[in-house]
């Protein structure tokens, strides 16, 4: 059974119109993740959540937001996509302080028109 | 320096071969080291962690040598299905986990 889920797995937008991409998990982890995978290239993060907490990496865009109502659930949301950000987007947990591995869920892979 | 750097390859190998891959990392207080298996077009999945001691699974063998800063991955006898990305992933501080850029392993019959 999937315990990260991330849904839609393919997503088409267009050019500026603001997209939602959403992740949620069985696992009751502390920290979730987003990463950015463009090809041949490793996943970059782009922010985490240890609870509530949001750590936002330097480089990231302010293009890009995120929003984690609740442990389960964490959505990123780009603001204004351009084709540039056509990428697959991997979301991630983990259990918070420990030396676990990340848990990924399957991608969504975003295109832009 | 990057702070977790990989060899990108590719390593063309034949069927049954025995490959090697390093990956050094740069922060001396990194806790913990994994070895993650990327298919194209897929998520990473988590292959195996390393351990102090090292630690094997099947025909994998993982190694961490803190003194150099730097963990291995041996894959013994390999298969066709042993194609893929392997990614190094650290973590340095916190939950703070850096990816290598990947070693493309390619198998041939």
């Amino acid at each position: 059974d999937a315990m990260v889920i991330q849904n839609p797995r393919y997503q088409v937008t267009q050019f500026g119109k603001p997209v939602t991409l959403s992740c949620s998990q069985t696992l009751n982890h502390n920290v979730m993740y987003w990463y950015q995978q463009k090809s041949s290239q490793a996943p970059k993060l782009l922010f985490h959540y240890y609870d509530k907490d949001f750590n936002n990496e330097a480089d990231t865009p302010d293009n890009f937001q995120s929003r984690r109502p609740n442990t389960s659930f964490c959505f990123l949301d780009i603001r204004s996509p351009g084709l540039g950000d056509a990428a697959m987007y991997l979301c991630a947990t983990r259990p918070g302080g420990s030396n676990q591995p990340q848990h990924f869920g399957d991608g969504t892979r975003l295109s832009i028109l | 320096r990057k702070e977790v750097e990989q060899d990108p390859g590719p390593f063309n190998v034949p069927e049954g071969a025995t490959v090697a891959f390093n990956c050094t990392y740069s922060n001396s207080a990194s806790q913990s080291f994994f070895w993650y298996r990327q298919d194209c077009r897929k998520e990473p999945k988590l292959l195996m962690s390393v351990y102090s001691s090292g630690n094997e699974d099947g025909r994998f063998t993982a190694q961490l040598n803190r003194a150099s800063q730097y963990i291995s991955l041996l894959i013994r006898d390999s298969k066709l299905s042993d194609s893929a990305t392997y990614l190094c992933v650290v973590n340095q501080a916190g939950n703070m986990l850096t990816f290598g850029g990947g070693t493309r392993l390619m198998v041939k019959p």
